[in-house]
């Protein structure tokens, strides 16, 4: 079983629909969590980061986790084709082996068709 | 001029080559750090280094070396290469902290090995 679990879709919504990704995981050391954009032929690009359980708000994009549960999302309001990217979970624990190495989901792929 | 500078964007080669991607950064981050992006696998570690003197193997480092020749480059190396390397490879940095930093990546380099 993979530390961290991602539906890699492809995920496909009209413009303006709100946008619902998911990961899920097993290490409960996890406490940052992280969500990158991806487009095409270029690098993950940081989105969210957070700390532990809790909500975060930026523009169209919010962060959750549930650290019970061991998910966290990421939902995008009024989506634009412009969004139109993988989007990659990732998360680390803190000290020990594990300080700043993170572990990611395979990805989702979302398309926004106008 | 981007900040995480891979070099070079595309390569093909033969099975048995010697190669070597390079990543230059102007960001100031004392981390650096190498990944492969298969589809459906996410992005997986290969090495890491916090500071010039400090290299450590990551979850798939078999077959790969790597050498931190300056603060701001960190070269990843295939000593023979063969097919099932063929993958998109990202270089990352971050910076250090008393918490997990978030990595930032570069454009990548897509390896292609007949």
């Amino acid at each position: 079983q993979k530390e961290v679990e991602q539906d890699p879709g492809p995920l496909s919504v009209p413009e303006g629909a709100i946008v619902s990704l998911n990961c899920t995981y097993s290490n409960s050391a996890f406490q940052y969590f992280m969500w990158y954009r991806q487009y095409s032929r270029k690098g993950p690009e940081l989105l969210m980061y957070t700390y532990s359980s809790g909500n975060k708000e930026d523009g169209r994009f919010t962060a959750q986790v549930d650290k019970s549960s061991k998910y966290i999302s990421l939902f995008i309001r009024d989506s634009q084709p412009s969004d139109s990217a993988t989007y990659l979970c990732a998360m680390s624990a803190t000290g020990g082996t594990s300080y700043g190495k993170l572990t990611f989901g395979q990805g989702t792929i979302l398309t926004v068709h106008p | 001029d981007a900040d995480v500078t891979q070099t070079p964007r595309n390569r093909i080669t033969k099975t048995g080559k010697r190669i070597m991607l390079e990543c230059s950064q102007t960001k100031g981050h004392d981390r650096m750090y190498w990944y492969r992006q298969d589809p459906g696998l996410g992005l997986r570690l290969i090495y890491y280094s916090f500071d010039v003197k400090d290299i450590n193997k990551g979850e798939i480092s078999d077959g790969y070396s790597v050498s931190r020749q300056a603060q701001a480059k960190f070269s990843l190396s295939l000593e023979s290469a063969i097919p099932n390397q063929t993958a998109l490879y990202f270089c990352a940095t971050s910076d250090k902290g008393v918490s997990n930093q978030p990595q930032h990546f570069g454009d990548g380099t897509r390896l292609s090995i007949l």
